[in-house]
């Protein structure tokens, strides 16, 4: 059973807004990391964060982790049309010989 | 830069044929993973090889074999296709964090 949930699973914004995503998880882990999938392409990873972290920024994304929640969240500032893809977290579990447990994404669409 | 790379692109096979799914990396990654990804679902892992000569199952590996054949090379095998396995397939390869994706194998089962 996958171990990632992610809410919502459809989220469409207009150009320029924030869209804020979240996953949450079920067991202990080494890291969270978020990856981005445009339509018919594969993965590109995003952002990692360890579980030691609270809070990473990248560029226009920023991801928060509370491990006592056992949930995360992406936030894409200033959304342009090219963020419009599916957006998926993946836990590297304790133990797990980094072998992702992927949620089942978040399809977002920026609206010009 | 090609990274990872993974043929054929799309395959249509009958119930009962079998297939082999390609994937070749240049990174030179010790580990290389098989993931199937279905309609509104995440990737599941199918295998996965942390180093050059070793296969351990993942998540859903019933109906499939792989072979780690170089450092570079990782195929996935269906013995005999079942429509369950209509599926886009993806290889990964990564060297610690993160995994680097090819751009996956769609196939069709009928």
């Amino acid at each position: 059973s996958q171990q990632g949930e992610e809410d919502p699973q459809a989220l469409s914004i207009q150009e320029g807004e924030n869209a804020t995503m979240n996953c949450s998880y079920k067991t202990s882990i080494n890291n969270l990391q978020w990856y981005r999938q445009n339509s018919g392409r594969g993965l590109v990873h995003l952002i990692l964060i360890r579980s030691n972290e609270r809070e990473k920024h990248s560029g226009r994304l920023r991801v928060t982790l509370d491990t006592s929640k056992k949930s995360s969240s992406l936030l894409i500032t200033a959304s342009r049309a090219a963020d419009t893809a599916s957006y998926f977290c993946a836990t590297d579990a304790v133990g797990g010989a980094q072998k992702l447990v992927f949620g089942q994404g978040t399809r977002l669409t920026i609206n010009p | 830069n090609a990274g990872v790379t993974q043929t054929p692109k799309f395959q249509v096979l009958k119930t009962g044929q079998s297939m082999t799914l390609q994937c070749a990396q240049d990174m030179n990654h010790n580990s290389m993973y098989w993931y199937r990804q279905d309609p509104g679902m995440g990737l599941r892992l199918i295998y996965y090889s942390a180093s050059e000569g070793t296969t351990d199952k993942g998540e859903v590996p019933n109906g499939y074999n792989v072979s780690r054949l170089n450092k570079r090379e990782f195929s996935l095998r269906l013995e005999s296709a079942a429509p369950s396995q209509t599926s886009v397939y993806f290889c990964a390869s990564s060297e610690f964090e993160p995994q680097h994706f090819g751009d996956g194998t769609r196939l069709s089962i009928l």
